[in-house]
């Protein structure tokens, strides 16, 4: 089955400073991959997501890009704000079914 | 749309005691999925639903547990027995459609704590 390995676990940064956070996935057919944020005490909900057809997607101060060759995706988030502070989530999914695999999380801490 | 609804939010059983976990999916939604989320182990997908039908268990951790979903508005998880390793937050999510890639949606979870 698929296997997702997320780098760092724990990532410090000052407000105003990018964050990046790195996932691999082992699965070759996997085609799909969101990034989830789960903020302390709640639900986590997706942020960004990108299909395996695209190398590059961007939202405001969130980007993410997908090497399909390496197998790996990152997470950008730039000029960082108190509020960024969460744990971030990557997953992968393919076809052969609905579920996604987790990575197994980055905690961002974004210093004022 | 009042989103995925989850109860209890809270509970709090002894050692032995049978816990039930209740969801609601999104009206819609066509897939359900139950997530356990600890400090150790992370976020674990325990076992997933397509319009009704279990698809995948190979999470569901022992014979303890068992999920059930008898129709679209509803699903359950059930321990019995409870086992202090049991305590963690278990997410239910819904997404509308099996095979593309739709957004899932979680619950707020229900915190479980066994003594």
């Amino acid at each position: 089955g698929e296997n997702v390995e997320q780098h760092p676990s724990t990532l410090s940064v000052q407000e105003g400073d990018s964050a990046v956070i790195k996932c691999t996935y082992s699965d070759s057919a996997s085609n799909y991959f969101p990034w989830y944020k789960q903020e302390l005490g709640k639900r986590p909900q997706l942020i960004i997501d990108i299909r395996s057809n695209v190398g590059e997607k961007k939202d405001q101060r969130i980007a993410v890009t997908l090497n399909k060759t390496a197998k790996h995706f990152s997470l950008h988030i730039t000029e960082t704000q108190p509020e960024d502070s969460a744990v971030y989530f990557c997953a992968a999914r393919n076809n052969a079914g609905n579920m996604l695999t987790f990575g197994g999380g980055t905690r961002l801490m974004v210093k004022p | 749309d009042a989103g995925v609804i989850q109860s209890p939010r809270h509970e709090v059983t002894e050692m032995g005691q049978e816990v039930t976990l209740r969801c609601k999916p999104i009206s819609g939604h066509n897939s359900l999925f139950w997530y356990r989320q600890t400090m150790m182990r992370g976020l674990e997908l325990l076992i997933y639903f397509n319009n009704n039908v279990p698809i995948d268990d190979s999470g569901m951790p022992e014979d303890r547990f068992s999920a059930k979903m008898p129709n679209a508005s509803f699903s359950t998880l059930k321990i019995q027995p409870s086992e202090p390793r049991d305590s963690a937050v278990y997410f239910c999510a819904s997404s509308p459609q099996a095979g593309v890639e739709y957004e899932q949606y979680f619950g707020p979870g229900t915190r479980l704590t066994v003594t």
